[in-house]
């Protein structure tokens, strides 16, 4: 089975300053993993994955997330946030056998001020 | 492309009432997937689809959810009866294949309150 931990339930921000997301995971096999976005009233939209390869991954709106084996985390950051990335980030998992089930995490809400 | 449908976007019941989702996949998409999001937390996944046989709904309330995929296509979730604690988002995503590296594409979801 697997699980995840995001650490930060809310992260305020002001515009054009940098920002970290945390997500840390739980796994007894290799995992893929995922950030998701979601807009108010919207379904979760997929930002980034990490399926193998250079464990640096870029994503869509300028964000990108690094997977780190040994400490199983896979925190999203972004250099310089807009108003516009004010949303819920979800961090989740799936295992290479699990049956494709996705496990998410509960979320971190990103307030960015102006 | 056409994104996963679902409807309605909103319903409020009273509680013992039944009440069914409807969800239209991706075209082509094997896999269907119901999450239930309650507020403040992450989806659960309730029930995995391929095709229209299930995969896993071992997160399923059985004594009053159910779900359906008879044509391999669209689906239906119920509840019957609903409780107060079943007010959630029920979100419905599909992906091309079963396979863990394949991504989900989730629709807008259905809000339910239950009063």
């Amino acid at each position: 089975a697997q699980s995840v931990t995001q650490l930060d339930s809310q992260v305020p921000v002001f515009e054009e300053a940098p920002v970290e997301l945390r997500c840390n995971y739980s796994s007894s096999v290799s995992v893929y993993l995922f950030w998701y976005v979601q807009y108010p009233n919207q379904g979760l939209q997929l930002l980034l994955k990490y399926l193998s390869g250079s464990t640096l991954v870029k994503g869509i709106n300028g964000f990108e997330a690094e997977f780190n084996k040994s400490q199983t985390s896979f925190h999203l950051r972004k250099p310089s946030v807009h108003i516009s990335d004010t949303a819920e980030y979800f961090c989740a998992v799936r295992g290479y056998n699990a049956g494709n089930m996705l496990t998410f995490g509960g979320g971190t809400r990103l307030m960015v001020k102006p | 492309e056409a994104g996963v449908a679902q409807s309605p976007r909103y319903k409020i019941i009273e509680k013992r009432q039944s009440v069914a989702f409807w969800c239209n996949p991706i075209s082509g998409h094997a896999t269907l997937y119901w999450y239930q999001q309650i507020l403040g937390q992450g989806p659960k996944l309730l029930i995995q689809f391929q095709n229209n046989g299930v995969v896993d709904d071992s997160q399923l309330p059985k004594d009053r959810f159910s779900a359906e995929r008879l044509k391999g296509v669209d689906s239906t979730l119920k509840i019957q009866p609903a409780k107060l604690e079943d007010s959630a988002v029920y979100l419905c995503a599909s992906s091309l294949a079963g396979t863990a590296n394949t991504e989900a594409f989730f629709g807008q979801g259905t809000r339910l309150t239950v009063v």
